[in-house]
């Protein structure tokens, strides 16, 4: 069975460019999470879906960061423009259903950014 | 704020077991205890999860304390596959935080050949 699926798996850009990450969640799963994971902050939620709707952004740092879930099997998370404080791992995973909190969560390979 | 604590590192030898330890003192009734690894430079991975009971499956085995303010999570016998960071998470029930993981720091886990 496929996983989730994130792309790109590493993207270097250049500070003020636009940066878009793309997710595929596991078929069949309505929650969709996007995370962070610095040295400094380790991982952080940054907003999360369900049922493609977003029901917590609490963790979106600043105005820059935007996220949409358009249909149950795409999500992107786009920066613009980007800042070198924006590198980072960003891991998108999903979950089965919501509101049972004995769920799983699984984890896609990540997209590595680095804005220089 | 994760809400537990876990020690930094812990190291093991391969083929031995592993005992790693967590709090989470304030925890609720209704709070899941989760544990999920980290590989390097991979995704975070589910390990196993309880409530009350103590839980067994082909990973691990978590053992729940009776008032449920700690937690150890059991790798019978450590590989070098099973170097990674542990985190130990709660997961709550109500509101916003339904599937909502919080990861604190973690426990880095070292097996030695």
């Amino acid at each position: 069975d496929a996983g989730v699926i994130q792309s790109p798996r590493h993207e270097v850009t250049e500070m003020g460019q636009e940066v878009t990450l793309r997710c595929k969640p596991i078929s069949g799963h309505n929650s969709l999470f996007w995370y962070r994971q610095t040295m400094m902050r380790g991982l952080e939620l940054l907003i999360y879906f369900n049922n493609n709707v977003p029901i917590d952004d609490s963790g979106m740092p600043e105005d820059r960061f935007s996220a949409k879930m358009p249909n149950a099997s795409f999500s992107t998370l786009k920066i613009q423009p980007s800042e070198p404080r924006d590198s980072a791992v960003y891991f998108c995973a999903s979950s089965p259903r919501q509101g049972v909190s004995g769920n799983t969560i699984y984890f896609g390979e990540g997209s590595w950014l680095t804005v220089v | 704020d994760a809400k537990t604590t876990q020690p930094n590192s812990m190291e093991s030898n391969e083929e031995e077991p592993v005992h790693l330890p967590c709090n989470h003192s304030t925890i609720s009734g209704t709070d899941y205890i989760h544990w999920y690894r980290q590989l390097p430079s991979q995704g975070p991975e589910y390990v196993i999860h309880g409530l009350t009971s103590n839980v067994n499956n082909r990973m691990a085995s978590l053992a729940i304390a009776e008032d449920r303010k700690s937690s150890t999570l059991i790798l019978h016998r450590a590989t070098l596959r099973d170097a990674a960071v542990y985190y130990c998470i709660r997961l709550g029930a109500g509101g916003t935080s339904y599937g909502k993981l919080t990861f604190g720091q973690g426990t880095i886990l070292t097996v030695h050949p």
